[in-house]
Formats: C-alpha cells, sequence, structure tokens
C-alpha cells in the first residue's frame, strides 16, 4: 500500500557520527526523489532532492544516494547533531503532477 | 520570505460535521497540493491544484473536495466527518509541477480532531 505502519524503525546515534538512513522505494518508474524531515507537531521540512538521472548529490551536511538498479535511496547526515533528532520520510514521484508516496518514516534519535 | 501558511492549526469537529481548511502558498508559488497524515503514518495525498485546476486526486472519497483561488491561495473542504478523518492535513506549495521546478514545501499543517 502507499502507506505503511505504526511502528515506525528507530535509529541512535552519538552526537558527532554520520548517520545514515535508509528508504526502499516502490515504483521503478519514480523520476524524483525528496527527504524531509518531520518534528513532532510540524510540517515535513524540504532537506534535499534528487532526480533519476542522478546517483548522488550533496548538500550542507546531507548526502543522498540513489541506486536505481535495486529502488533504494539513503539519507547520509554528515556530524549528526541534537537538532537532527526527527522523523526522516523518503518520498517518491513518477510524474504527471504533485502526487508523492511516501516511505515509512525512520525516527533518528541523536544522543550527546 | 513567509513559508506556506495554513488556518488554522487545531480544530476539533464532531461526527457529521463539515471544516474547511485554508491555505497560503509561498509568495509566486501557482501550485497547491493537500495532504493528510495520520498519526504514525507518513503524508498521503489527496489533490493537487495548479492555476485553479485539479491536476490530481489521491485515493480519497467524494466527501473531500478542494478549490484554488485567482490569487493561488486554496481551500480544503471535508463533509460528513467520520472518526477516521482525524489527523494532520498538510498544505504544500510549489513553484509547478515539482519534475520540472523542484522541490514541494510544506506549511505546519491543520490538526483536525473528530470527536
Amino acid at each position: 500500500g502507499e502507506s505503511v505502519g505504526l511502528h515506525l524503525p528507530t535509529l541512535s546515534v552519538q552526537e558527532g557520527d554520520n548517520s545514515i538512513i535508509n528508504c526502499a522505494y516502490s515504483n521503478s518508474a519514480s523520476d524524483y526523489f525528496i527527504w524531509y524531515k518531520q518534528e513532532s507537531g510540524k510540517g515535513p521540512q524540504f532537506i534535499i532532492d534528487i532526480r533519476s538521472n542522478m546517483d548522488k548529490r550533496q548538500g550542507q551536511r546531507v548526502t543522498v544516494l540513489l541506486n536505481k538498479t535495486v529502488k533504494h535511496l539513503s539519507l547520509q547526515i554528515a556530524a549528526t547533531q541534537p537538532g537532527d533528532s526527527a522523523v526522516y520520510f523518503c518520498a517518491e514521484n513518477t510524474g504527471g503532477y504533485n502526487k508523492l508516496i511516501f516511505g515509512a518514516g525512520t525516527r533518528l534519535a541523536v544522543h550527546p | 520570505d513567509a513559508g506556506v501558511t495554513q488556518s488554522p492549526t487545531h480544530l476539533i469537529k464532531t461526527r457529521g460535521q463539515q471544516v474547511t481548511l485554508r491555505c497560503s502558498p509561498i509568495s509566486g508559488h501557482k501550485s497547491v497540493s493537500w495532504y493528510q497524515q495520520v498519526l504514525g503514518q507518513g503524508p498521503q495525498f489527496i489533490f493537487q491544484y495548479y492555476e485553479k485546476e485539479e491536476r490530481g486526486r489521491g485515493n480519497f472519497p467524494d466527501r473531500f473536495s478542494a478549490r484554488q483561488f485567482p490569487n493561488y491561495s486554496s481551500e480544503l473542504n471535508v463533509n460528513a466527518l467520520l472518526l477516521g478523518d482525524s489527523a494532520l492535513y498538510l498544505c504544500a506549495s510549489s513553484w509547478g509541477n515539482i519534475l520540472n521546478t523542484g522541490e514541494l514545501f510544506f506549511g505546519e499543517g491543520s490538526r483536525l480532531t473528530v470527536l
């Protein structure tokens, strides 16, 4: 289905470590992908995007990797900070209009 | 610059009532999309509007409707509310088709509770 279960996987990291959040997307025809960060009680915050003609894109402290062969997306956060603690969603778009299909979400917990 | 703004931020309704949620996109953005986020899940697409026309609809019943105004703001209307409509309703705006323009920015949402 387009939405998945209630129990979010959690990634716990130490402050200063690098974090890698993984996502398996569903549609091999998807051509645009976005990572969002969502803090409790707030709307999703755009982090970084990547198009299907790329396999890597870097932002400030973040890198997104796309492997179309296995339909896998990852978000790497360098030098993770307590302010990075949130739920992270990957989202895919198959074009035509602005319908994003969101993954299950991963909770990132950063410990001092 | 102001981001996507939504109102009201919180509201409580009873079953069978109707609700209207409002959204103002980022200045210059012509496309508005609506999403429903049930607690513990990712957002689900409801509608997209571009230049006042519906461009996409998700798998939601006809009780859900929306419109976009000449100033690109938008309203989402839900009739005959059910308990299962309790959710965070998110509005997102973009310049146009995100495949061409990139980026879809969300507001903070309207939290609807149906009793």
